[in-house]
């Protein structure tokens, strides 16, 4: 089916480690993005990316890294996890900026202890 | 700092009714306005999208008021239903989206 599926679903994980989470489009949609998700603030825009090797930094990129090379996959890695990283993160993708994010994954919810 | 305001936080409405949800910008810059609908679980999904050159966008029971002057932007469900029950978020677009903090909408039986 298609459509954009983030794996996983749930992880608790202890500060200071690496984790990464992952984001599959089926679409071949050009552009992808990383959203987090806490009360009160909506959503905010991590990293995004236009194609293949070309990302760009969000709203609230510290402490996150991003790669794309391959259109279909756009993985965020939080490389020493704090606990002001616990959240939701949603995945989306677009085929051009002109109408934002259109499809969103059904999030990872993260928790960091 | 919020960039797009959204209230209520919360909203109940009798079924049948109409429920109404506000956002207000300052950037003059937001070129392009959506409102999305979150169920519990999942992720946002686009509904509505207006652009600051018309007034008005409807569509099915659902309809975007545009106020240019005042930076204004307001969704509209009519016939409100259970099934409308969920979380709506507005958003405003330059080079990025910012989203409203949201509103937990419950449409009672």
């Amino acid at each position: 089916d298609a459509g954009i599926t983030q794996s996983p679903r749930y992880k608790i994980t202890e500060t200071g480690r690496q984790v990464t989470l992952m984001c599959h489009q089926t679409w071949s949609h050009s552009y992808m993005f990383w959203y987090r998700q806490d009360l009160g603030h909506g959503l905010r825009l991590i990293y995004y990316s236009a194609a293949a090797d070309i990302t760009d930094k969000g709203e609230v990129p510290d402490g996150y890294v991003v790669s794309r090379s391959k259109t279909e996959n756009f993985p965020l890695t939080l490389e020493s996890a704090t606990r002001s990283q616990t959240s939701v993160y949603f995945c989306a993708s677009s085929p051009g900026t002109g109408a934002g994010p259109q499809h969103f994954g059904d999030g990872t919810r993260l928790s960091i202890l | 700092q919020q960039q797009v305001k959204q209230s209520p936080q919360s909203l109940i409405v009798q079924k049948g009714g109409i429920s109404i949800i506000n956002c207000a910008y300052e950037n003059t810059a937001f070129d392009y306005f959506p409102w999305y609908q979150q169920f519990p679980g999942k992720g946002p999904a686009l509904l509505i999208a207006i652009r600051p050159d018309v007034s008005e966008k409807k569509e099915g029971r659902f309809t975007i008021s545009f106020n240019k002057s005042a930076k204004q932007f307001s969704l509209h469900i009519m016939d409100s239903q259970p099934g409308d029950s969920a979380t709506y978020f507005c958003a405003a677009r330059t080079n990025d989206m910012r989203f409203g903090a949201g509103t937990r909408l419950t449409v009672k039986p």
